[in-house]
C-alpha cells in the first residue's frame, strides 16, 4: 500500500545534539509537511514544500531546518535541540489535486533531555 | 493569517448520545473544513470534510454543519460507540492549489459505557 513513513519512531537525545527526522512516501504526492502535536495545542506547521524545489515556513519553524531530497523524502533537522521541543513529530503529504487532504506519517516521539 | 479555535477541549459522553464538537474561524476566504480523528498511539486520518457551496454533509453516523456568515462549523457523532473515542480535530484551508490547513486545538472525545 502506498504509505508515508517516519524514521525514527522514538528517540530520545541531549541538550544541544543536532538532530534529523525523515519522512519518506510512496503516495506519489508532490507536497510534504512537518507538524508537531503538543497535548492542548493541536497540530502546528512547521514547514511545508510543494515541490522539490519549494520550501516554506510554516508557523514555528524557528530552531527546525528541512531537506527535500527529492519528490518522495522530505527531512525536518533540529540543529542544536532544546527541552521545549520535546514534542511528537508529525509528516504529512497531499496531493493538489484533492483539496488538500493531508496523510500523515505514523509521528516520531522526540525527548530531549 | 488563518486562525481555528476549536471547543470543548474534552467531551465525555454515554454510549448511545450524540456528540458535538464546534470550531470558528477568522478568514472568510477559508473553503474547505476537514476534520481529522486520532486514536490514541496513532496518525490523524480525515474522516469527512465540507466545502463552502455546501452547508451540510453526512456519511452514516457523523456529519458536519458549515455556517459561513457566522465562520463557524461543527462535527456531529451520533449514536456514539466506544470506538469514536479519540482525539478529532478540525482545520480550515483556502483550498485548492497552494494552500495549507490550519488546524484547531483538537477535542478528546471519550464515550463512557
Amino acid at each position: 500500500d502506498a504509505d508515508v513513513t517516519q524514521t525514527p519512531r522514538n528517540r530520545i537525545t541531549k541538550t544541544g545534539k543536532r538532530i534529523m527526522l525523515e519522512c519518506s512516501q510512496t503516495k506519489g504526492h508532490d507536497r510534504m509537511y512537518w507538524y508537531r502535536q503538543d497535548p492542548g495545542l493541536g497540530l502546528r506547521l512547521i514547514y511545508y514544500s510543494f515541490d522539490v524545489k519549494d520550501i516554506n515556513k510554516g508557523e514555528i519553524s524557528d530552531g527546525y531546518s528541512v531537506s527535500r531530497q527529492a519528490q518522495a523524502k522530505f527531512s525536518l533537522s533540529l540543529e542544536s535541540a532544546i527541552p521545549n521541543q520535546t514534542a511528537l513529530y508529525f509528516c504529512a503529504t497531499s496531493d493538489p489535486g484533492s483539496y488538500n487532504e493531508q496523510f500523515f506519517g505514523p509521528g516520531t516521539r522526540l525527548t530531549v533531555l | 493569517g488563518e486562525n481555528v479555535e476549536q471547543h470543548p477541549s474534552t467531551l465525555s459522553v454515554q454510549e448511545g448520545d450524540s456528540a458535538v464538537i464546534k470550531c470558528t474561524y477568522s478568514d472568510s476566504a477559508s473553503n474547505y473544513f476537514p476534520w481529522y480523528k486520532q486514536e490514541l498511539g496513532k496518525r490523524p486520518q480525515l474522516i469527512i470534510d465540507i466545502r463552502s457551496n455546501v452547508g451540510e454533509k453526512k456519511d452514516q453516523r457523523i456529519a458536519v454543519t458549515l455556517n459561513k456568515t457566522a465562520k463557524h462549523f461543527s462535527l456531529h457523532i451520533t449514536e456514539t460507540q466506544p470506538e469514536d473515542s479519540a482525539v478529532y480535530f478540525c482545520a480550515a484551508s483556502k483550498g485548492g492549489g497552494g494552500n495549507k490547513l490550519t488546524f484547531g486545538t483538537g477535542t478528546q472525545l471519550k464515550v463512557e459505557l
